[in-house]
């Protein structure tokens, strides 16, 4: 069966350096997110992308956060200066059309920012 | 208002019982309405998706939507044990691009 993919499972980093989230959506899928959970909260939207562009943020995603499907493939979301806020499961999601709602989720990417 | 409340539990039922599990909102421009259960530290799975009002079955699982009241149910027949785990209530407007916004979660264990 079809899945997103995530890498990688866990990151540690640094706070104020650069990390990369990559994820692999569905083959077919024309509709990709982010969403992240703080530890014990909602899971909340950052940001859709379709067509190449960003179709809609949240007030999260701000200029330290970006997107980029830089091949057929694959999927990024960028945080550029880490701070330790940044800590949470960070989720990928992928849906086929305008006219199927079902959003496919990834495993998660654990962001741990010390 | 929060847009999506959910009461977080926990919920702790035997085996075999009725679960029914609830969210309620307040956006009446949401019409796709989805449930996902979640292991710990791991990414949401999708179980059930309803467009609009009405009623859906699959297997020991129904969702409901009542979008007069602006009320969604999952009922979990004959839980089982390996049914223990969040479950994430989930809607969102028209339009494919349209975020999912999510309920807290309710933490449900299902007692041998």
């Amino acid at each position: 069966e079809p899945e997103v993919t995530q890498t990688p499972s866990h990151q540690v980093t640094q706070m104020g350096q650069e990390v990369i989230l990559r994820c692999v959506p569905i083959s077919n899928h024309l509709y990709f997110y982010w969403y992240r959970q703080i530890l014990g909260q909602k899971v909340e939207f950052l940001v859709s992308f379709y067509n190449n562009e960003i179709s809609e943020k949240s007030e999260i995603f701000d200029d330290q956060f970006s997107v980029e499907r830089p091949d057929g493939s694959n999927f990024t979301l960028k945080i550029r200066s880490t701070k330790l806020e940044d800590s949470a499961m960070y989720f990928c999601a992928s849906r086929w059309t305008s006219y199927e709602a079902e959003a496919f989720f990834g495993q998660g990417t654990r962001l741990t920012v010390v | 208002q929060k847009e999506v409340e959910q009461d977080p539990g926990p919920l702790s039922v035997p085996e075999g019982a009725i679960v029914s599990l609830n969210c309620t909102y307040s956006n009446s421009a949401f019409q796709y309405f989805m449930w996902y259960r979640q292991y710990s530290r791991k990414g949401p799975e999708l179980l059930m998706y309803t467009y609009s009002s009405g009623n859906k079955e699959d297997g020991r699982f129904t969702a409901q939507v009542d979008k007069s009241s602006k009320y969604i149910s999952l009922f979990i027949r004959d839980s089982q044990p390996s049914d223990s785990a969040t479950y994430l209530c989930a809607m969102s407007g028209e339009g494919g691009s349209e975020k999912l916004v999510f309920g807290k979660g309710t933490k449900l264990t299902v007692n041998p």
